[in-house]
């Protein structure tokens, strides 16, 4: 059975950088025909894709966030990680890692999510 | 890009059943047959119950189904439950090669 775990900082300073990782198990991201990617829900509110990457390393990045975002791929082939840069407190939200088919819209598996407050 | 447009909030009784619209333009839910709708309960992760417009993952009841009509799709559960009273989402394809995610629908069973 497939797993994702989110994991990274539960807080950080505005102004600074994100930064999250998906651990996958159960199965590979590499050599696979699915997408990996990252949403997020502000407390109380609707969800938001962040963006998606391609298992050989294309991205897909939501254009609102676009100028801040990283997605990547870690060389174990069993993590994959987000940054987000110059954030402020309207990042603050809960963030979901997800496997995603061909179609990125179709989200199949998901993490537990990770919440991310920003705050000095 | 605008989110799509979602009613707030519908109900129904048990056994009813009831849809939840999501409307967008052409550039998104009109112009691709890729509209997922997602159920959350409070403190969860969401989880897919259709995908591309009308496909349901396995292990999905059959009473959750989804359609689309020009700019706008929807999310039909019939023999409403006690246990569907959640929160919906859908999604969609863009023109922009992004995903655009609907404002969400709190479903309230009676």
């Amino acid at each position: 059975q497939l797993q994702l775990q989110e994991s990274g900082p539960g807080l950080v300073k505005p102004s600074e950088t994100l930064s999250l990782s998906c651990t996958v198990s159960g199965g590979s991201i590499s050599g696979s025909r699915y997408y990996w990617g990252w949403i997020r829900q502000p407390p109380g509110k609707g969800l938001e894709w962040i963006g998606s990457m391609y298992y050989s390393g294309s991205t897909y990045y939501n254009p609102s966030l676009k100028s801040r975002v990283t997605i990547s791929v870690d060389t174990s082939k069993t993590q994959f990680s987000l940054k987000l840069s110059s954030v402020t407190a309207a990042d603050t939200a809960v963030y979901y890692c997800a496997r995603q088919l061909a179609t990125v819209t179709t989200s199949d598996y998901w993490g537990q999510g990770t919440l991310v407050t920003v705050s000095s | 890009q605008s989110a799509l447009t979602q009613p707030a909030s519908v109900s129904g009784s048990p056994g009813q059943s009831i849809a939840i619209s999501c409307t967008g333009t052409s550039s998104d839910v009109g112009g691709y047959n890729y509209v997922s709708w997602y159920q959350q309960h409070p403190g969860k992760a969401p989880k897919l119950m259709i995908y591309d417009v009308s496909n349901r993952p396995s292990g999905v009841s059959n009473r959750f189904s989804g359609s689309k009509s020009g700019n706008t799709a929807s999310l039909t559960i019939s023999g409403l439950q006690a246990e569907d009273e959640a929160d919906y989402y859908c999604n969609s394809y863009t023109s922009s090669s992004s995903v655009v995610f609907g404002g969400g629908t709190k479903l309230t069973v009676l």
